[in-house]
């Protein structure tokens, strides 16, 4: 799976958007980026994740750059409940005898102030 | 739809005993992973099973480390004689049957093991 490569930590004032950057630049044309969150020890939360085109639900919105190098996950309307640390992830989409691990990194912790 | 259910979330163990870490899949997910985080660690793969088989135990420690997901009942991972660096946070994730586009997986809240 491509490496990604994430700023270590970000501020948001709550009630902003914010914006988390994700660099793939060595990403395959079949691998998908995945985002997933982890709240101060809970377990780790499916976000979002796309190929090739933007994608929205009603958690964020992802966005992916027309050569793929690198994306950002758009949280509209920030909340303090969305203090958490942030994790880019790049995979292949397997076939079901290969295995489907995730690899995490160090991922962005993304502070909300009030 | 309940999400996945992890028992026991904290368990205790004194070194030497064994640890049973037990994980019921989303209803309809026959897909479970098994992930460890270490204090002020990142998440690592340990494990990947289907029903009845294991499909990547390549993040698996070579000894006392084991885990099944039998036809029936829970993905159990098993610790055995248990030393104080096992203490971690284990996370078990499931995921529905492949499919290119949607394989992502959804995480319990954990079980966090100490062993004094």
């Amino acid at each position: 799976d491509a490496k990604t490569t994430q700023p270590p930590s970000m501020d948001c004032a709550e009630g902003r958007a914010a914006n988390l950057p994700c660099n793939h630049s060595t990403i395959s044309g079949n691998e998908y980026v995945y985002w997933y969150r982890q709240i101060h020890s809970q377990g780790p939360q499916y976000i979002i994740h796309g190929l090739k085109n933007n994608e929205t639900n009603e958690m964020a919105s992802l966005i992916i750059t027309e050569d793929r190098k690198s994306s950002t996950l758009i949280l509209p309307h920030a909340t303090l409940r969305d203090t958490a640390v942030y994790y880019c992830i790049v995979r292949v989409a397997q076939r079901e005898t290969s295995g489907s691990r995730l690899t995490f990194g160090e991922g962005t912790q993304l502070t909300v102030n009030p | 739809n309940a999400g996945v259910m992890q028992n026991p979330r904290h368990l205790v163990r004194r070194r030497g005993q064994e640890a049973r870490l037990r994980c019921s899949p989303m209803k309809g997910h026959s897909h479970v992973y098994w992930y460890r985080q270490l204090p002020e660690e990142g998440l690592k793969f340990m494990v990947y099973l289907q029903k009845e088989n294991i499909i990547d135990e390549s993040g698996m420690p070579k000894e006392r480390f084991s885990a099944e997901f039998p036809k029936e009942g829970p993905s159990i991972l098993r610790i055995q004689q248990v030393v104080r660096g096992d203490s971690a946070a284990y996370f078990c994730a499931s995921s529905p049957p492949f499919v290119a586009s949607r394989n992502e997986q959804y995480f319990g809240p954990g079980t966090r093991l100490t062993v004094t």
